[in-house]
C-alpha cells in the first residue's frame, strides 16, 4: 500500500478555511512537508514541520501534526481563488540509504469557488 | 539567483525512440533528485545524486532508464526504447546537501508523451 495518503479532492468557498489531511506510515519521519503545484508549474514548498512539533503557523497556513496517529493537516485560512492548486504531503523518512528522499502522497486538488 | 531549470518543457516521441531530459540544478546544490509524476499520481522517486558519491538508482523502474550527472552541475535522464507507460511529467529537484532536513527545490518538469 501507499506510505502517504491524502484525499484527492476538496472544494471550498472563497473566504472559508480549507483543511487538507494526510496520513503516513513511517514513524521515523523527521520532517513532513506540504508542497503546492499550480497548473503547468513545478512543486513549490509551502511549509514543513519537524517531527517533534505539534503545530506550526505561517501567515494563513497552519500545520498540525499528530505523531501518535501519524496524521498531518494543512489549514489555509481565508482561502482565495489563487489557492486553487494540488497540494502534496511528503515525508522524509529515515529508511533506506537515500538521505532526503521524499515520499509523496497523490495530492489533493483544492478548488476554491468565488 | 535562478531556480532549477529543466528542458525541454514538453517532449512528444514515438514508442521505441530514445529521449534525453536535462536538469540544471541551483548553483551550489550538491544533491539532485529525479522524480516521475504520472497523471493523477504522486511523485515517484527515480534516482538521487549527492556530490561524488555513487548515485542511488533504487527507484529506476527498468534498465531502460539511466541518468548521469557531471560533478555538481547538469544532470541528464535518458530513457531508451520508450514505452507508452513512460508518459509522465519528469521532475528534477536539487538541495544544498541532501539530508532529510534539507529543502528540495523543484524544477517545472518535462512533460513526456510517448505515442
Amino acid at each position: 500500500g501507499e506510505d502517504v495518503e491524502q484525499s484527492l479532492f476538496l472544494s471550498v468557498r472563497e473566504g472559508d478555511s480549507s483543511v487538507i489531511n494526510c496520513t503516513y506510515t513511517d514513524s521515523s519521519s523527521t520532517y513532513l512537508y506540504w508542497y503546492k503545484q499550480e497548473p503547468g508549474a513545478g512543486l513549490q514548498l509551502l511549509t514543513y514541520i519537524f517531527s517533534n512539533m505539534d503545530m506550526k503557523q505561517d501567515q494563513r497556513l497552519t500545520v498540525l501534526l499528530n505523531k501518535k496517529d501519524k496524521h498531518l493537516s494543512l489549514r489555509i485560512a481565508d482561502t482565495q481563488t489563487g489557492d486553487s492548486a494540488i497540494y502534496f504531503c511528503a515525508e522524509s523518512g529515515d529508511r533506506g540509504s537515500t538521505l532526503g528522499r521524499l515520499y509523496f502522497g497523490r495530492g489533493t486538488q483544492l478548488t476554491v469557488w468565488p | 539567483g535562478a531556480g532549477v531549470s529543466q528542458s525541454p518543457s514538453n517532449k512528444v516521441t514515438e514508442k521505441g525512440k530514445d529521449v534525453e531530459l536535462r536538469c540544471d540544478p541551483i548553483s551550489g546544490h550538491t544533491a539532485l533528485y529525479w522524480y516521475r509524476q504520472r497523471l493523477g499520481q504522486g511523485l515517484e522517486f527515480l534516482i538521487y545524486f549527492q556530490g561524488n558519491s555513487a548515485p542511488d538508482k533504487s527507484g529506476l523502474p527498468s534498465d531502460r532508464f539511466s541518468a548521469e550527472r557531471t560533478g555538481e552541475s547538469v544532470s541528464t535522464l535518458t530513457i531508451q526504447r520508450t514505452q507508452q507507460e513512460d508518459s509522465a511529467v519528469y521532475l528534477c529537484a536539487s538541495s544544498l546537501w541532501g539530508g532529510g532536513t534539507d529543502t528540495q527545490y523543484f524544477g517545472p518538469g518535462t512533460r513526456l508523451t510517448v505515442l
